[in-house]
């Protein structure tokens, strides 16, 4: 069991580009979740989604920002036009059907740098 | 609400030490918690959890307190070791409208041999 894969582990992006995160859910995980982490802060929720649909998008800033879970392949965490604001650690997490929030886990994640 | 950013505050402990790390949430809804355990470049890593419905909860060296009065949650780490050292963060089921875990700001706990 691979866990939650999570790639590039590192990734930096000159202002203006676009940023793409890549999530693969653990095997039979079909919730997955992206939070954001600052230096020296907590994770913050951003979305939620189950396959092919947003659940929750609550914590995505309303520009620039957009996730998909499709059918088929990973999650992608797509942020357009990068500004130096968004560089931070991105994690993703994954949970079985049927319960949500319980038997969350983590991938090791993806720290974006905005030159 | 969601976490405020601000420096981490930092636990320092001899090893050997018992450790208690505290955490005050902030949804009286919640029904669930979780304690994280998150090392230098590296994903959050799952300790132990919580239901509303319990007080107190035990695991390897470590345990989970709940008052619900205060919305308080306390994680205590028996004969701490030097490989504990890490930043240590709670987290709620936020169950009100559609559920998403909301952590808390996170203590780094420093242990010397």
């Amino acid at each position: 069991n691979a866990g939650v894969m999570q790639n590039p582990r590192h990734l930096v992006r000159r202002r203006g580009q676009e940023a793409r995160l890549r999530c693969s859910p653990m095997k039979g995980h079909s919730h997955v979740y992206w939070y954001r982490q600052l230096p020296e802060e907590g994770l913050k929720f951003m979305v939620y989604l189950q396959k092919e649909n947003i659940i929750d998008e609550s914590g995505m800033p309303k520009e620039r920002f957009s996730a998909e879970f499709p059918k088929e392949g990973p999650s992608i965490l797509r942020i357009q036009q990068v500004v130096r604001g968004d560089s931070a650690a991105y994690f993703c997490a994954s949970s079985p059907p049927g319960v949500a929030n319980y038997g969350y886990t983590f991938g090791s994640g993806t720290r974006l740098t905005v030159v | 609400g969601e976490s405020v950013g601000l420096h981490l505050p930092t636990l320092s402990v001899q090893e050997g030490d018992n450790s208690i790390i505290n955490c005050a949430y902030s949804n009286s809804a919640s029904d669930y918690f979780i304690w994280y355990k998150q090392e230098s470049g590296k994903g959050p890593q799952f300790i132990i959890d919580i239901r509303s419905n319990m007080d107190k909860r035990q695991g390897q060296r470590v345990t989970v307190l709940l008052n619900k009065t205060v919305k308080h949650l306390s994680l205590q780490i028996a004969a701490t070791q030097p490989g504990d050292s890490a930043v240590y963060f709670c987290a709620e089921n936020w169950s009100t409208g559609f559920q998403k875990l909301v952590f808390g700001t996170g203590t780094r706990l420093l242990v010397s041999p």
